[in-house]
Protein backbone atom coordinates (compact mmCIF):
# COMPACT_ATOMS: atom_id res chain seq x y z
CA UNK A 1 0.00 0.00 0.00
CA UNK A 2 1.34 3.46 -0.91
CA UNK A 3 0.74 6.75 1.37
CA UNK A 4 1.96 10.37 2.57
CA UNK A 5 2.70 11.49 5.86
CA UNK A 6 3.36 15.39 6.15
CA UNK A 7 4.38 16.60 9.46
CA UNK A 8 2.98 19.70 10.07
CA UNK A 9 0.03 21.04 8.82
CA UNK A 10 1.02 24.29 9.08
CA UNK A 11 4.39 26.07 8.79
CA UNK A 12 5.47 29.78 8.91
CA UNK A 13 8.67 31.08 8.36
CA UNK A 14 9.61 34.52 7.83
CA UNK A 15 10.71 35.97 4.02
CA UNK A 16 13.96 35.28 3.46
CA UNK A 17 14.28 32.43 6.18
CA UNK A 18 14.71 28.90 4.90
CA UNK A 19 11.44 26.83 3.97
CA UNK A 20 11.26 23.23 4.97
CA UNK A 21 8.21 21.05 4.77
CA UNK A 22 8.59 17.29 5.41
CA UNK A 23 6.98 14.42 3.76
CA UNK A 24 7.39 11.00 4.59
CA UNK A 25 6.49 7.87 2.35
CA UNK A 26 5.04 4.64 2.72
CA UNK A 27 5.42 2.19 -0.56
CA UNK A 28 5.85 -1.62 -1.42
CA UNK A 29 7.66 -0.72 -4.68
CA UNK A 30 10.00 2.40 -5.49
CA UNK A 31 7.65 5.29 -5.31
CA UNK A 32 7.81 8.26 -8.07
CA UNK A 33 7.28 10.83 -5.21
CA UNK A 34 5.92 14.46 -6.05
CA UNK A 35 5.24 17.89 -4.39
CA UNK A 36 2.31 20.42 -5.46
CA UNK A 37 1.33 23.47 -4.55
CA UNK A 38 -1.89 24.54 -4.09
CA UNK A 39 -2.99 28.47 -4.13
CA UNK A 40 -6.83 29.21 -2.38
CA UNK A 41 -9.51 27.98 -5.05
CA UNK A 42 -7.26 27.12 -7.59
CA UNK A 43 -6.25 23.30 -8.98
CA UNK A 44 -2.49 22.21 -8.53
CA UNK A 45 0.35 23.10 -9.73
CA UNK A 46 3.35 20.86 -9.76
CA UNK A 47 6.88 21.63 -8.50
CA UNK A 48 8.76 18.90 -8.89
CA UNK A 49 9.33 15.46 -9.10
CA UNK A 50 11.30 12.19 -8.91
CA UNK A 51 10.39 8.97 -10.50
CA UNK A 52 14.76 7.06 -10.81
CA UNK A 53 18.33 8.79 -11.27
CA UNK A 54 19.66 11.93 -9.54
CA UNK A 55 17.85 11.61 -5.73
CA UNK A 56 18.07 15.93 -5.54
CA UNK A 57 15.80 17.12 -7.81
CA UNK A 58 15.00 20.93 -8.44
CA UNK A 59 11.77 22.39 -9.11
CA UNK A 60 10.40 25.66 -10.35
CA UNK A 61 10.55 29.19 -8.43
CA UNK A 62 13.06 28.08 -6.73
CA UNK A 63 12.22 24.58 -4.72
CA UNK A 64 13.97 21.15 -4.30
CA UNK A 65 13.64 18.34 -2.53
CA UNK A 66 15.77 15.27 -2.21
CA UNK A 67 14.76 11.48 -2.31
CA UNK A 68 16.51 9.36 0.84
CA UNK A 69 15.27 5.95 -0.21
CA UNK A 70 16.74 4.58 3.70
CA UNK A 71 14.54 7.65 5.80
CA UNK A 72 11.56 7.24 3.16
CA UNK A 73 11.21 10.54 2.82
CA UNK A 74 10.97 13.32 0.27
CA UNK A 75 11.26 16.53 2.23
CA UNK A 76 10.98 19.99 0.40
CA UNK A 77 12.91 23.10 0.98
CA UNK A 78 13.77 26.38 -0.51
CA UNK A 79 16.93 28.42 0.69
CA UNK A 80 15.11 31.84 0.97
CA UNK A 81 11.08 32.22 1.36
CA UNK A 82 9.16 35.01 -0.66
CA UNK A 83 5.60 35.96 0.07
CA UNK A 84 4.15 34.12 -3.23
CA UNK A 85 5.52 31.32 -1.67
CA UNK A 86 2.23 31.27 0.59
CA UNK A 87 0.00 28.59 -0.09
CA UNK A 88 -0.73 24.81 0.03
CA UNK A 89 1.88 22.41 -0.58
CA UNK A 90 0.72 18.76 -1.16
CA UNK A 91 3.27 15.65 -1.28
CA UNK A 92 1.96 12.81 -3.54
CA UNK A 93 3.06 8.71 -4.29
CA UNK A 94 2.36 6.75 -7.11
CA UNK A 95 3.52 3.71 -8.23
CA UNK A 96 3.97 4.43 -12.01
CA UNK A 97 4.01 7.65 -13.71
CA UNK A 98 0.82 8.67 -14.86
CA UNK A 99 -1.04 6.53 -12.12
CA UNK A 100 -3.17 7.66 -9.57
CA UNK A 101 -1.59 9.57 -6.57
CA UNK A 102 -1.41 9.09 -2.85
CA UNK A 103 -1.84 12.93 -1.35
CA UNK A 104 -0.96 13.54 2.15
CA UNK A 105 -3.21 16.21 4.08
CA UNK A 106 -1.06 19.33 3.20
CA UNK A 107 0.80 21.44 4.45
CA UNK A 108 -0.16 25.16 4.56
CA UNK A 109 2.36 27.80 4.61
CA UNK A 110 2.31 31.17 5.67
CA UNK A 111 5.93 33.82 4.97
CA UNK A 112 5.80 36.71 7.55
CA UNK A 113 7.43 40.25 6.15
CA UNK B 1 -6.01 24.46 -25.41
CA UNK B 2 -4.08 25.39 -22.44
CA UNK B 3 -4.87 22.92 -19.66
CA UNK B 4 -7.47 21.27 -18.36
CA UNK B 5 -11.18 23.15 -17.91
CA UNK B 6 -14.30 22.25 -15.16
CA UNK B 7 -17.30 23.32 -15.54
CA UNK B 8 -19.28 24.94 -13.46
CA UNK B 9 -16.35 26.46 -10.89
CA UNK B 10 -19.03 26.61 -8.19
CA UNK B 11 -22.16 24.83 -7.60
CA UNK B 12 -24.89 25.32 -4.55
CA UNK B 13 -27.20 22.75 -4.34
CA UNK B 14 -30.01 21.19 -2.24
CA UNK B 15 -29.51 18.09 -0.28
CA UNK B 16 -31.24 15.49 -2.48
CA UNK B 17 -30.86 17.15 -5.95
CA UNK B 18 -28.62 15.63 -8.64
CA UNK B 19 -25.47 17.46 -10.16
CA UNK B 20 -23.19 16.90 -13.37
CA UNK B 21 -19.74 18.33 -13.49
CA UNK B 22 -17.86 18.76 -16.59
CA UNK B 23 -14.09 17.89 -17.38
CA UNK B 24 -12.81 18.60 -20.74
CA UNK B 25 -8.81 17.61 -20.75
CA UNK B 26 -6.29 18.96 -22.92
CA UNK B 27 -7.10 17.78 -26.56
CA UNK B 28 -3.80 15.13 -26.82
CA UNK B 29 -4.38 13.22 -23.24
CA UNK B 30 -5.80 10.09 -23.38
CA UNK B 31 -6.39 9.41 -19.87
CA UNK B 32 -8.62 11.26 -17.48
CA UNK B 33 -8.92 11.18 -13.66
CA UNK B 34 -11.25 12.73 -11.14
CA UNK B 35 -10.35 13.23 -7.57
CA UNK B 36 -12.49 14.50 -4.34
CA UNK B 37 -10.85 17.13 -1.96
CA UNK B 38 -12.43 18.33 0.52
CA UNK B 39 -11.85 20.92 3.31
CA UNK B 40 -8.23 20.48 4.94
CA UNK B 41 -7.49 17.52 2.88
CA UNK B 42 -5.83 15.92 0.02
CA UNK B 43 -7.17 15.26 -2.91
CA UNK B 44 -8.59 11.48 -2.89
CA UNK B 45 -8.73 9.12 -6.06
CA UNK B 46 -11.86 8.84 -7.63
CA UNK B 47 -11.59 6.80 -10.96
CA UNK B 48 -9.84 7.05 -14.55
CA UNK B 49 -10.40 6.71 -17.71
CA UNK B 50 -8.00 5.62 -20.53
CA UNK B 51 -9.87 7.13 -23.63
CA UNK B 52 -13.52 5.71 -23.50
CA UNK B 53 -12.38 2.97 -20.81
CA UNK B 54 -13.15 3.48 -16.89
CA UNK B 55 -10.55 1.42 -15.93
CA UNK B 56 -9.99 1.98 -12.10
CA UNK B 57 -12.71 3.12 -9.72
CA UNK B 58 -11.95 4.00 -5.98
CA UNK B 59 -14.32 2.85 -2.89
CA UNK B 60 -15.07 6.30 -2.37
CA UNK B 61 -17.41 6.10 -5.56
CA UNK B 62 -20.76 4.96 -3.90
CA UNK B 63 -23.55 3.89 -6.20
CA UNK B 64 -24.44 7.56 -6.26
CA UNK B 65 -21.74 8.44 -8.10
CA UNK B 66 -21.28 7.97 -11.67
CA UNK B 67 -18.90 9.08 -14.17
CA UNK B 68 -18.80 8.71 -18.08
CA UNK B 69 -16.19 9.50 -21.13
CA UNK B 70 -18.54 8.82 -23.49
CA UNK B 71 -16.08 9.62 -26.64
CA UNK B 72 -12.89 9.87 -24.96
CA UNK B 73 -13.24 13.33 -25.22
CA UNK B 74 -14.67 15.17 -22.16
CA UNK B 75 -15.86 13.70 -19.23
CA UNK B 76 -18.90 14.20 -16.80
CA UNK B 77 -19.33 13.28 -13.15
CA UNK B 78 -22.74 13.03 -11.59
CA UNK B 79 -23.60 12.71 -8.03
CA UNK B 80 -27.17 11.69 -7.35
CA UNK B 81 -29.57 12.55 -4.50
CA UNK B 82 -26.20 14.84 -3.26
CA UNK B 83 -25.56 14.37 0.44
CA UNK B 84 -23.97 17.19 2.84
CA UNK B 85 -21.15 15.22 3.04
CA UNK B 86 -20.70 15.51 -0.38
CA UNK B 87 -19.88 18.67 -0.23
CA UNK B 88 -15.93 18.92 -1.60
CA UNK B 89 -13.85 20.46 -4.59
CA UNK B 90 -14.15 17.88 -7.33
CA UNK B 91 -10.42 18.28 -9.29
CA UNK B 92 -9.93 16.78 -13.14
CA UNK B 93 -6.74 15.94 -14.36
CA UNK B 94 -5.42 14.52 -17.25
CA UNK B 95 -1.79 12.96 -19.04
CA UNK B 96 -0.74 11.49 -22.03
CA UNK B 97 0.19 7.71 -20.99
CA UNK B 98 0.43 8.98 -18.00
CA UNK B 99 2.76 12.16 -18.99
CA UNK B 100 1.92 15.79 -18.19
CA UNK B 101 -0.32 15.23 -15.71
CA UNK B 102 -2.31 18.36 -15.42
CA UNK B 103 -4.77 19.58 -13.11
CA UNK B 104 -7.66 21.39 -13.61
CA UNK B 105 -8.77 24.46 -11.03
CA UNK B 106 -11.65 22.00 -9.78
CA UNK B 107 -15.59 22.76 -8.99
CA UNK B 108 -16.40 23.46 -5.24
CA UNK B 109 -20.07 21.53 -4.36
CA UNK B 110 -21.44 22.80 -1.82
CA UNK B 111 -24.83 20.59 -0.68
CA UNK B 112 -27.21 22.91 1.76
Amino acid sequence: AQSVTQLGSHVSVSEGALVLLRCNYSSSVPPYLFWYVQYPNQGLQLLLKYTTGATLVKGINGFEAEFKKSETSFHLTKPSAHMSDAAEYFCAVSLFTGNQFYFGTGTSLTVIP
Amino acid sequence: DTGVSQDPRHKITKRGQNVTFRCDPISEHNRLYWYRQTLGQGPEFLTYFQNEAQLEKSRLLSDRFSAERPKGSFSTLEIQRTEQGDSAMYLCASSLWGYGYTFGSGTRLTVV
